[in-house]
């Protein structure tokens, strides 16, 4: 499985835009890049999942370049309840969804 | 759907006791993982099952913990003897297949 890289923390204010870049040089054709969102007390949550260019849902983007050894998730406009830990990892469906976390980046947003 | 249920949500021991953590998957999802948070060491995946049948076992830390997935609706991790440093957030986790995961909310274990 490959191994991601990413900031452990970031800060931002409300109504900025958050991007927060991982990166995953050793990313195999067959791996989906997916990212996580994790409040305290609580268990990891979906947020998004690429494979190249662009995703757009209605929580964020995914932007992921050609090479597909980084990718960047965006979070529009951001709010106190956006303060959480977000993961991202990179798997290959084929093997049953295993999937390794590493630290992640925690977000702190201020007023 | 309800989601992954888990139980206990919190469950405090003594060393030495036996504990069994439950967990419901989400109905019709073939794929089911335990993991285990703390602060020292993150999300740790212990074992993962697809089909019932144990996948992957590398992470389970040593012989004292055990997981059985009987049916596609359960699954339990147990630990005997508990230690203190077992005392973590243990996470079940279903998926379909893909690797889009859906977390429970978590058992919060103490040993004491």
């Amino acid at each position: 499985l490959a191994k991601t890289t990413q900031p452990i923390s970031m800060d931002s204010y409300e109504g900025q835009e958050v991007n927060i870049t991982c990166s995953h040089n050793n990313i195999a054709t067959n791996d989906y890049i997916t990212w996580y969102q994790q409040f305290p007390s609580q268990g990891p949550r979906f947020i998004i999942q690429g494979y190249k260019t662009k995703v757009t849902n209605e929580v964020a983007s995914l932007f992921i370049p050609a090479d597909r050894k980084s990718s960047t998730l965006s979070l529009p406009r951001v709010s106190l309840s956006d303060t959480a830990v977000y993961y991202c990892l990179v798997g290959d469906g084929n093997q049953g969804g295993k999937l390794i976390f590493g630290q992640g980046t925690e977000l702190s947003v201020k007023p | 759907d309800a989601g992954v249920i888990q139980s206990p949500r919190h469950e405090v021991t003594e060393m030495g006791q036996e504990v069994t953590l439950r967990c419901k998957p989400i109905s019709g999802h073939n794929s089911l993982f335990w993991y285990r948070q703390t602060m020292m060491r993150g999300l740790e995946l212990l074992i993962y099952f697809n089909n019932n049948v144990p996948i992957d076992d590398s992470g389970m830390p040593e012989d004292r913990f055990s997981a059985k997935m009987p049916n596609a609706s359960f699954s339990t991790l147990k630990i005997q003897p508990s230690e203190p440093r077992d005392s973590a957030v243990y996470f079940c986790a279903s998926c379909t297949g893909g690797n889009i995961q859906y977390f429970g909310a978590g058992t919060r274990l103490s040993v004491l």
